[in-house]
């Protein structure tokens, strides 16, 4: 898993419910950032984070905040949960400033009822 | 805006056939990355191979090689000697040369299946 872990694996949540999906790496990597794939697609960027303090949007990021208080850290926070947020989130991380392939977390599957 | 195609949604051959997954991308860009990245069943995105926009060189990872044709905008994959753990779906993807954003534009996905 590229030295990522996300948790939970699993989460099933009722509409209008809030919740944390939280990425954590240990290898002090400046590079973070969040997918989501939807059955039948590819992934698509919500937020990424070039460092501890510096965040911004990608292509899909309504109805999510991100905030990056500590290199290890990069949590995606679901402020208020609908159907259409279903999907399976990966976090990403880049190793080092001159790379430039990310490397995935195993995943979070998370149903909205 | 940069966009990725598969245009097979499925393939599927015989265990040691050589399979060639299609890719093509559409970009003004001159300078950036394509990966191809494979899902198995477990849901884990793995990287397969990479290849630099600027590098004439097809990249290659052991039974993996892409042949990467830059004017035609095409990427695709070929897996040599399949073996059955290379059940997956494989994912093309492009990523623009900037250092500041990092965004994978991703294609639809293939899905093989490597039948015994």
């Amino acid at each position: 898993n590229a030295g990522v872990t996300q948790t939970p694996k699993f989460q099933v949540l009722k509409t209008g419910q809030s919740m944390t999906l939280q990425c954590a790496q240990d290898m002090n990597h400046e590079y973070m950032s969040w997918y989501r794939q939807d059955p039948g697609m590819g992934l698509r960027l919500i937020h990424y984070s070039v460092g501890a303090g510096i965040t911004d949007q990608g292509e899909v990021p309504n109805g999510y905040n991100v905030s990056r208080s500590t290199t290890e850290d990069f949590p995606l926070r679901l402020l208020s949960a609908a159907p259409s947020q279903t999907s399976v989130y990966f976090c990403a991380i880049r190793r080092g400033r001159n790379t430039d392939t990310q490397y995935f977390g195993p995943g979070t599957r998370l149903t909205v009822l | 805006a940069q966009t990725v195609t598969q245009s097979q949604p499925e393939m599927s051959v015989q265990e040691a056939e050589t399979v060639t997954l299609s890719c093509t991308y559409d970009t003004s860009e001159n300078n950036y990355y394509l990966f191809w990245y494979k899902q198995p069943p477990s849901r884990q995105m793995i990287l397969v191979i990479r290849q630099e926009a600027y590098k004439q060189q097809n990249a290659t990872e052991n039974r993996f090689s892409v042949n990467f044709q830059k004017a035609a905008k095409s990427f695709s994959l070929k897996i040599s000697d399949s073996q059955l753990g290379d059940t997956a779906m494989y994912f093309c993807a492009f990523m623009k040369q900037n250092q500041g954003a990092q965004k994978l534009v991703f294609g639809q996905g293939t899905r093989l299946t490597i039948n015994p």
